[in-house]
């Protein structure tokens, strides 16, 4: 079965500063990632996602996330962070060996604080 | 305005009172889903729908139900509540299947006393 592990439940940082959140994924041979970021009482939104082709997909937003393959990690990156980021991210994965591509399977998320 | 609405938003219930959730999409889209979502477990597929009539199971189905007999509804029925089941619930649909965007619902807060 397919799994996804966001190893960071909570990650505060200050504004302006850069982050990573991390997400592994259960091996398989091809994969479709996705990040999705839940603010307060609101349900959830694509931020970005990886199907094929290039490896680092960007959000419009400035978030970025890089599919490594030989890790099995999609890492989302911003390289300065803003108060309105403040919000809890999902990295998911869809996989064609479990339940082929119509079964998603989400992380735990990690909150992101952002500090003044 | 493209959206997805869920009924009711919140809801408080005893054991055993069936109950069901409505979820609506107005973006003619065939791939329609239910999460719940639960503190530290993140969010874990209970049901899915490829289409008017074709569902099947996510990783969390026992207690529940669901049907598809319009392309723009997808209703989860609990026919015997449980207090395990005391989640935050939501709907999403997107294109064709999860590789294209999901769009959720705004989340159904459900106890069961």
């Amino acid at each position: 079965a397919q799994s996804v592990t966001q190893l960071d439940s909570q990650v505060p940082v200050f504004e302006e500063a850069p982050v990573e959140l991390r997400c592994n994924y259960s091996s398989s041979v091809s994969v479709y990632l996705f990040w999705y970021v839940q603010y307060p009482n609101q349900g959830l939104q694509l931020l970005l996602k990886y199907l094929s082709g290039s490896t680092l997909v960007e959000s419009i937003n400035g978030f970025e996330a890089e599919f490594n393959k030989s890790q099995t990690s999609f890492h989302l990156r911003k390289p300065s962070v803003h108060i309105s980021d403040t919000a809890e991210y999902f990295c998911a994965v869809s996989d064609p060996d479990s339940g082929g591509y119509q079964k998603v399977t989400f992380g735990t998320g990690t909150k992101l604080q952002v500090i003044p | 305005e493209a959206q997805v609405t869920q009924n009711p938003r919140y809801l408080i219930t005893v054991t055993g009172k069936k109950l069901t959730v409505t979820c609506s999409q107005n973006m003619n889209h065939e791939y329609m889903s239910w999460y719940r979502q639960d503190p530290g477990l993140g969010l874990r597929q209970i049901y899915y729908s490829m289409n008017v009539e074709v569902t099947d199971k996510g990783d969390v189905p026992e207690g529940y139900k669901v049907s598809r007999k319009e392309k723009r509804n997808f209703p989860l029925i609990l026919e015997s509540p449980s207090p395990n089941q005391t989640s935050l619930y939501f709907c999403a649909s997107s294109r064709d299947s999860p590789r294209y965007e999901q769009y959720f619902g705004p989340g159904t807060r459900l106890t069961v006393t």
